[in-house]
C-alpha cells in the first residue's frame, strides 16, 4: 500500500519569496508521483508529475518538484511567489500494476497564502 | 472542447432523500473516478471504473452507488444511507495503460453538496 503525507497544512509566504511545499511518500515498490493545484471552488489541475527518468521535473506555472528517493520526498518549489499562485496544492502517488493500477493516493493538501 | 462536465454545480437535499450527482467526459477515456474531498482531508476515492458495465469500490463507497451504462457517463448516487453526505465531490477520468506516463487523472469542476 502506498500513503501520502504533506507536511504544513498551511504554508504563508510573501510575494517574490520561494516557495517550498513538503510531500514525503511511503511505497514498498517504485511510486509514480504528481503534484495538483486546485483554486476555490474548482476541479484539480495538474502541475506535474514523476514517473521515471530525470529526477527533477518541470512542470506549468514556474513549478518545480525533486523526486529523491533516499528521503521518500517529492518537494515541491517555485523560485518566486506571485499572487495567482495562492491555492491548495495536492501531492498523490500512484503505484504500477497490482490492483493498485491507476488509482491515486492523495495527500491531506497544503493551502499556500501569498502576501503581498 | 474535451474535458469533463459536472453538473449540478451546488445541490442542496434534504435529509432522508437520495440524489444523483451526474459527470460526463468526451475525452474518450476508459477509466472514471469519484471522489468526495472534506477540509483537511485530502481526496478520498469513492468508487471508480476501468471499462463499461464495471466498477470497483473505492476507499469510502458505503452509502454510495454509481452506474457505468456508457463510456462517457458515471453517475454518482448518494443514498440516504450515507451518514455524513456534505461535501465537495469531484469526478474525474484518465486512460488506460499499462505504462504509468499517460495515466494522469483530469478532474471536472466539482459539485457541492449540503444536506438541510
Amino acid at each position: 500500500a502506498q500513503s501520502v503525507t504533506q507536511l504544513g497544512s498551511h504554508v504563508s509566504v510573501s510575494e517574490g519569496a520561494l516557495v517550498l511545499l513538503r510531500c514525503n511518500y511511503s511505497s514498498s515498490v517504485p511510486p509514480y508521483l504528481f503534484w495538483y493545484v486546485q483554486y476555490p471552488n474548482q476541479g484539480l489541475q495538474l502541475l506535474l508529475k514523476y514517473t521515471t527518468g530525470a529526477t527533477l521535473v518541470k512542470g506549468i506555472n514556474g513549478f518545480e518538484a525533486e523526486f529523491k528517493k533516499s528521503e521518500t520526498s517529492f518537494h515541491l518549489t517555485k523560485p518566486s511567489a506571485h499572487m495567482s499562485d495562492a491555492a491548495e496544492y495536492f501531492c498523490a502517488v500512484t503505484l504500477f500494476g497490482g490492483t493498485s493500477y491507476g488509482k491515486l493516493t492523495f495527500g491531506q493538501g497544503t493551502i499556500l497564502t501569498v502576501h503581498p | 472542447d474535451g474535458g469533463i462536465t459536472q453538473s449540478p454545480k451546488y445541490l442542496f437535499r434534504k435529509e432522508g432523500q437520495n440524489v444523483t450527482l451526474s459527470c460526463e467526459q468526451n475525452l474518450n477515456h476508459d477509466a472514471m473516478y469519484w471522489y468526495r474531498q472534506d477540509p483537511g482531508q485530502g481526496l478520498r476515492l469513492i468508487y471508480y471504473s476501468q471499462i463499461v458495465n464495471d466498477f470497483q469500490k473505492g476507499d469510502i463507497a458505503e452509502g454510495y452507488s454509481v452506474s457505468r451504462e456508457k463510456k462517457e457517463s458515471f453517475p454518482l448516487t448518494v443514498t440516504s444511507a450515507q451518514k455524513n453526505p456534505t461535501a465537495f465531490y469531484l469526478c474525474a477520468s484518465s486512460i488506460v495503460r499499462r505504462e504509468p506516463v499517460d495515466n494522469e487523472q483530469f478532474f471536472g469542476p466539482g459539485t457541492r453538496l449540503t444536506v438541510l
